[in-house]
């Protein structure tokens, strides 16, 4: 079936190191969106990726799609406390979306 | 309204029992979608409206769940003889139209306990 594998699960930094967090699929994707859900809080979006090897940023956040569609990256530069939270990848299969498990970020201070 | 919103908040329920959780979409929002997110975990897809059809529903859990939607607007979950597996947040979200090129918005969510 539709699966998103995103891994790590867990990763904790120190404040102003960089983390990343990878999602893949077995089949190719019609586009992939990002989430962020802090502590107790409900799913935000963040951005959609739609084309085959797009790059978009967000201030300190770098979304990269692959160029087969079926993997993605979310890179965070010199991470904040205020990064904190679990970060959601969901691939759009055209008529689900499906999440993958979620990276939980954590950042030292 | 200016969010997604979601009834109760907070309910727990006894074992057997059945619940009902509501969502009232974005105004104007035409797909809803409701997922469910167990402790620590993902996000699990159940069920998906355009309009007051559902598409897909191959999130279901089993046949004690069901939902339905009316007036293109509030969307109702209901979970029959609730068993102790169904403790969960019920995220509901909506966007324009579907999923593709469209934000996704999320309610607050119901936590639902079952003792």
């Amino acid at each position: 079936g539709q699966q998103v594998m995103q891994i790590p699960q867990y990763q904790h930094v120190q404040e102003g190191e960089d983390f990343t967090t990878y999602c893949n699929s077995s089949t190719t994707l019609s586009n992939i969106q990002w989430y962020k859900q802090r502590p107790g809080g409900h799913p935000v979006f963040l951005i959609q990726l739609v084309k085959s090897g797009e790059v978009k940023k967000q201030k300190r956040l770098t979304f990269q799609f692959g160029e087969a569609k079926k993997n993605s990256s979310l890179h965070i530069t010199a991470t904040q406390t205020t990064d904190v939270g679990t970060y959601f990848c969901a691939g759009n299969y055209g008529n689900k979306l499906v999440f993958g498990a979620g990276t939980i970020l954590r950042v030292k201070s | 309204g200016a969010g997604v919103s979601q009834s109760p908040s907070n309910k727990v329920t006894e074992k057997g029992k059945d619940v009902e959780l509501r969502c009232d979409p974005i105004s104007g929002h035409t797909a809803l979608y409701w997922y469910r997110q167990s402790l620590g975990q993902g996000l699990e897809f159940l069920i998906y409206f355009q309009g007051n059809s559902a598409p897909d529903k191959s999130g279901l859990p089993s046949d004690r769940f069901s939902a339905e939607r009316t007036g293109g607007s509030v969307s109702t979950l209901t979970i029959q003889r609730t068993q102790q597996e169904d403790s969960a947040v019920y995220l509901c979200a909506s966007s324009l139209t579907d999923y593709s090129g469209n934000t996704i918005y999320f309610g607050e969510g119901s936590w639902l306990t079952v003792v």
